[in-house]
């Protein structure tokens, strides 16, 4: 397996523009993670999937930002109106579903808001 | 005014010492836990798990080491290497949480040759 799978690695954006960022999990994973890394803040969960559907979403910082899982291999995360302060790396991971499964991340995708 | 970043400890070792990296977690009932290495650049990468249940588990050339007394992880890296350069983050189940990870803020691992 190729692993989690994110697109594009970077993205340069003007502010207020509709950034969208691409997550394909591994196959048969059923749970999905997006999160953001930044100086400041360190690794935060932003939203969590599961089967799908999702069951944490307690880590979305503001209404700029959504996140969809239309099917079991591929999620978007959108920032629509982007700003600099979402200047971060934005990982996916995916995980095996049951209790206590290590969870598998991507390359990140580099998001640059000038 | 100015904004600063997190500050990670570091630690500094000469290749072929043993290196022992250390993690408090917050959360009495967590019951999983997990180390990660991160190289610039790249997403975090799995190195060694350890559930609630055990107090160490070894793997190749790493050991984890669970005190849930004081409530303290310690990743053990013997023989250094400097491929180990990295930063390392310990991550925390929190029971009830689902699937959910909590990272701990990371120690950057520096390897002098």
């Amino acid at each position: 397996d190729a692993g989690v799978i994110q697109s594009p690695r970077h993205e340069v954006t003007e502010m207020g523009q509709e950034v969208t960022l691409r997550c394909k999990p591994i196959s048969g994973h059923n749970s999905l993670f997006w999160y953001r890394q930044t100086m400041m803040r360190g690794l935060e969960l932003l939203i969590y999937f599961n089967n799908n559907v999702p069951i944490d979403d307690s880590g979305m910082p503001e209404d700029r930002f959504s996140a969809k899982m239309p099917n079991a291999s591929f999620s978007t995360l959108k920032i629509q109106p982007s700003e600099p302060r979402d200047s971060a790396v934005y990982f996916c991971a995916s995980s095996l579903d049951g209790v206590n499964t290590e969870a598998f991340f991507g390359q990140g995708t580099r998001l640059t808001v000038v | 005014g100015e904004s600063v970043g997190l500050h990670l400890p570091t630690l500094s070792v000469q290749e072929g010492d043993n290196s022992i990296i250390n993690c408090a977690y917050s959360n009495s009932a967590s019951d999983y836990f997990i180390w990660y290495k991160q190289e610039s650049g790249k997403g975090p990468q799995f190195i060694i798990d350890i559930r609630s249940n055990m107090d160490k588990r070894q793997g190749q050339r790493v050991t984890v080491l669970l005190n849930k007394t004081v409530k303290h992880l310690s990743l053990q890296i013997a023989a250094t290497q400097p491929g180990d350069s990295a930063v390392y983050f310990c991550a925390e189940n929190r029971a009830g949480g689902g699937n959910k990870l909590t990272f701990g803020t990371g120690t950057q691992l520096k390897v002098e040759l």
